[in-house]
């Protein structure tokens, strides 16, 4: 089983201000088969990045994803007031998937 | 438009059975594989199982490992999970969850359409 392990725990940021999130596996992710997705209150996740830097469907750029082996980041360029939610990050390079913990964005 | 439908939580006994249903639409349900997802009260996304397009291939946590039992009707484009031995721990939002693949874990980009989960209570 891969472990993914996101950092922070909680990142308090203001609007307009640039947000960076960590993920780090315990051993390398095959093909950065690596995915973000954005969670809010009360609503199912939704896919950001996939394959570790490319945007799904309908997600604006200030989204973007980089990495590869075992240190993958997620940068929101310049926050908006929707961004603010939970962020997991989830490899599916082997059949065991999993989760990251999660990373709060929470406005400061 | 792609939907998917979750059905089936509810309460039920520890040691009890639940079986929940995942309808699907608006995509070839054949073509994809599927996973099941959940989220226990307040805590993060924990992946439970998954199962390939064709229904071959089958594959579990090891937190449900020989309880759950995932399977799928391409007929009814439904996705379904069994659950058996339920624990406390078991109590969760389950998510159904589309892949990008018919394959689990090869040629896919992520799990790109989810359903809203139906709530499962374990308890006495």
């Amino acid at each position: 089983e891969i472990v993914l392990t996101q950092s922070p725990g909680t990142l308090s940021l203001s609007p307009g201000e640039r947000a960076t999130l960590s993920c780090r596996a315990s051993q390398s992710v095959s093909s950065n088969y690596l995915a973000w997705y954005q969670q809010k209150p009360g609503q199912a996740p939704r896919l950001l990045i996939y394959g570790a830097s490319s945007r799904a469907t309908g997600i604006p750029d200030r989204f973007s994803g980089s990495g590869s082996g075992t240190d993958f980041t997620l940068t929101i360029s310049r926050l908006e007031p929707e961004d603010f939610a939970v962020y997991y990050c989830h490899q599916y390079g082997i059949s065991l998937y999993t989760f990251g913990q999660g990373t709060k964005l929470e406005i400061k | 438009e792609v939907q998917l439908l979750e059905s089936g939580g509810g309460l039920v006994q520890p040691g009890g059975s639940l079986r929940l249903s995942c309808a699907a639409s608006g995509f070839t349900f054949s073509s994809f594989a599927m996973s099941w997802v959940r989220q226990a009260p307040g805590k993060g996304l924990e992946w439970v199982s998954g199962i390939s397009g064709s229904g071959a291939n089958t594959y579990y946590a090891d937190s449900v490992r020989g309880r759950f039992t995932v399977s799928r009707d391409n007929s009814k484009g439904t996705l379904y999970l069994q659950m058996n031995s339920l624990r406390a721990e078991d109590t969760a939002v389950y998510y159904c969850a589309k892949d990008t693949s018919a394959v689990v874990a090869s040629w896919s980009d992520g799990l790109d359409v989810w359903g809203q989960g139906t709530t499962v209570t374990v308890s006495s």
